[in-house]
Parts: structure tokens; sequence; C-alpha cells
């Protein structure tokens, strides 16, 4: 079975610009998750989707950063303009929902640099 | 809120000796999950194991072993006879039960196994 599958693996933009981060998940992996880990940290919940709905997206800096979910198959996640801080490794994972837990897989992620 | 402490940040050990890695939990549900991901130099989170806030049953699989104590909201996990494989950062992690799925992590503890 193909695991959670990201692109591009690295990438490094100036302060100011749009970077898109792509995501596949696991086939019929009915909810989808992306994650920021900034270096030194734990990951972070941005966004959940179920299906093509969102579910919480509390933590997302909703000014500069959006995602979407067509289908309810592949996800992307934009930011525009990046900043300085949001250099990070952004994480994707998706879950099949069953039985009495949601367990999740990760992806590779996606390192970002903001110069 | 939830939160999740990993208290040490650094180990190192040299081969074969035992490690324990230390996580205290705060949440006030009464129902909840904790897990362990692991999360090589390559950058993707692996699961090692879940328990629910019902189940203090402590647990041995292999090398790995795990200590659950809802008295003192501790979720340690012991690596026995380590290898340099395991190298990698260890992160404690949270779920509310009624979230689907969403974590919360603790800092993370980056293991290091000398040969």
């Amino acid at each position: 079975e193909a695991g959670v599958a990201q692109s591009p693996r690295y990438k490094i933009i100036e302060k100011r610009q749009s970077v898109a981060f792509w995501c596949n998940p696991i086939s019929g992996h009915a909810t989808l998750y992306w994650y920021q880990q900034i270096l030194g940290q734990g990951p972070k919940l941005l966004i959940q989707f179920q299906n093509n709905g969102v579910v919480d997206d509390s933590q997302l800096p909703k000014d500069r950063f959006s995602a979407e979910r067509l289908k309810g198959v592949d996800s992307t996640l934009k930011i525009q303009p990046a900043k300085l801080e949001d250099s990070a490794v952004y994480l994707c994972a998706s879950s099949l929902n069953t039985g009495d837990y949601y367990e999740q897989y990760f992806g590779p992620g996606t390192r970002l640099t903001v110069t | 809120a939830q939160k999740v402490t990993q208290a040490q940040t650094e180990i190192s050990v040299v081969e074969k000796e035992d490690v324990t890695l230390d996580c205290v939990y705060e949440t006030r549900d009464t129902t909840y999950y904790l897990f362990w991901y692991k999360q090589p130099p390559s950058g993707e989170l692996v699961f090692l194991i879940r328990r629910n806030s019902f189940d203090e049953q402590n647990e041995i699989s292999g090398r790995y072993s795990w200590n659950f104590q809802k008295s003192t909201s501790s979720f340690n996990f012991t690596i026995t006879a380590s290898q340099v494989v395991d190298s990698a950062v260890y992160f404690c992690a949270l779920d509310r039960g009624s979230t689907l799925g969403r974590l919360y992590f603790g800092r993370g503890t980056q293991l290091t196994v000398w040969p």
C-alpha cells in the first residue's frame, strides 16, 4: 500500500513570495491533516478535512494560509505572502476513520525555507 | 486545554543501554488517547503505540515498553538494549477522544545512540 505522498520535498523562497504544497493521501482515507513543524518543536495542526469539508481550521493563519481538498482526495496548502516565521516542515497526514480511533499516517513532509 | 510536556530535550546513550523517555500530559477530558511517534532523520513520523485513557495496562513489544499511569498523568516509553538505528526524535502526543484525531504533540526528545 502506498503511503502519503507530498511534494515538493524542499522549497526555498524569499519573503513575500507565494508557495504551494501538494499532498496525496493514502487511497480511501477520508480524513486529511496539514501540520506545521517548526524546528525544535512538535507538529501543530493547521487544518483538518473530512472528505472535502473543513473540520478544524482554528490554527490556520487565514490572512496568508489557505488550503483546499478538491474531490475529497488530493490537497493543496498555499502560503501567500510568506514570512520568515513560516520556515518549517509542513506535514500531511491521512486517516481511515475505522473502529474507535482515527490512526494517522504521515507523509515525508515539505521543508520550507523563507529567506 | 490540552498540553504535552517532554522535559528531556536530548538524551545520549551508548548502544545496548536501556533508555526511558518521559511524557507528562494535561487534559480535562475523561476519554483521550496517548501516542508515541518516532521521527528519524528522513523526517517522516512513524507511529509506535496508541493507548486510550481506559487502558492502563502496560505493554512490552520487543525492545519497546510503555508505562501509562493516570494518577501521575504520565506515559513513559522505554527502549531496552538500544541500537544505533533507534537514534531519532521521539514525540509524545495526546488526542481528545471527541475531536476526530487532532493530535497535540510535545516538543520531542532527541535520542542519540552511540556505537
